[in-house]
Formats: C-alpha cells, structure tokens, sequence
C-alpha cells in the first residue's frame, strides 16, 4: 500500500505560469483535501472533497482549482502562478477522524 | 479567523527533559483533538489524539492534557530525546467520521539537544 502519495515532489515555475499537482491514495477513503504550508503559518485548507465528484472551498480558495474524477485522485490547479502561491503543498485523506498525509511537493513560483 | 492558537513557536529542551506544547480552541463544537508530528521533508502524521470524555491520555513518553472548562489542551513530551527534533501541530475538529474538517494550530519547532 502506497497510502497517499503526491506528484511532483519538485517545481519551479514563472510567474503566469500553469500546472497540476497530482494526489493519489490507494485507501479508499472518500474525504481528501489540499493544504499549504508556509512558515509560521501552520498548515492552511485550500479545498477539499468528501467524495467522488465533489468539491468545496476551504480557507484559503483563491487561484486554485481541484477537480475530483475518480475517488483515489485528488487535482489541484494553479492557473496563473504568482509569487505568493510559493509554498509546500500537502494533500491529505481522512478515515473516520484521522487524516493521512502525503509527502508534500515544494512549489516555487518566480 | 485562528480558531486554535498554539504556543510556543519554537521550544528547545534538553534531553530527557520534558517538553511542554499548549493549545487552546474558540468553537466549543470542537470535539476531537489529535496532535501530528512533522518531520523535515515529510508530511504531518497522527502522534496522539484524545475526546473530551477523559481529561488524559498516555501513550508512552507522549500526553495529552485536556482542559474542557477552559478550552485548552497540552502535548507533554516526557524524556525528550533528539529523536523527538520535529515541529508538533495541535488540531480541533468536531467528532463524528463525516468530513469533519481539522482546525490546526501554528505548530512548534522543537529541538531536542543533547
């Protein structure tokens, strides 16, 4: 069992620029969720889903998108990166009160 | 809004000393309280987690202290070894298996020295 597992792990991109990260879990849980972390920040709910083809804002929405096709992956979108997206992004899955993370990918935006 | 608040932000103790991490909630529909341990380069996992229905909850070197009346509950790190070097985050959420969405804290940087 893989778990939760997150793709890439690494990037860099310009600003203006687009990209999709990936979460996969082999878990079967139906509620995932995508946080970033920033120093002195803790970890901050970006959307989340609590199934199939469901999504929802979390705390901190904008310039993102997520789509969630299939129940075991989790998409997470930056349209237009700026600067301020820079960031460890973590997705996550959550069992009956636990949630599981994956290993983060670090975003750098220039 | 922080609806957890935790202190402090970073904490250096010695080894075999005990370390002391506090929380405290707002939302009184808050119900469950894990705490995750976060290793560099590493995503945040389950350490230990306690419902209001004790007031403390042991698992070897690591105890959650819970205070209902005043909202508030700790992390003790009893015997700190170096091995413990990790940033700690407190979390809240209301007790129910349904997307029960966590309200994390800050977190703590702790150094264990030896």
């Amino acid at each position: 069992n893989a778990g939760v597992t997150q793709t890439p792990k690494f990037r860099v991109l310009k600003t203006g620029q687009s990209m999709t990260l990936l979460c996969a879990q082999d878990m079967n849980h139906e509620y995932m969720y995508w946080y970033r972390q920033d120093p002195g920040m803790g970890l901050r709910l970006i959307h989340y889903s609590v199934g199939e083809g469901t999504t929802a804002k979390g705390e901190v929405p904008d310039g993102y998108n997520v789509s969630r096709l299939k129940k075991q992956n989790f998409l997470l979108g930056l349209e237009s990166a700026a600067p301020s997206q820079t960031s460890v992004y973590f997705c996550a899955t959550q069992g009956y009160n636990e949630q599981f993370f994956g290993p983060g990918t670090r975003l750098t935006v220039l | 809004q922080q609806q957890v608040k935790q202190s402090p932000q970073s904490l250096i103790v010695q080894k075999g000393g005990i370390s002391i991490i506090n929380c405290a909630y707002e939302n009184t529909a808050f119900d469950y309280f894990p705490w995750y341990q976060q290793f560099p380069g590493k995503g945040p996992a389950l350490l230990i987690a306690i419902r209001p229905d004790v007031s403390e909850k042991k698992e070897g070197r690591f105890t959650i202290s819970f205070n209902k009346s005043a909202k508030q509950f700790s992390l003790h790190i009893m015997d700190s070894q170096p091995g413990d070097s990790a940033t700690y985050f407190c979390a809240a959420s209301p007790w129910g298996g349904t997307a029960s969405k966590l309200t994390f804290g800050t977190g703590t940087r702790l150094q264990v020295t030896l």
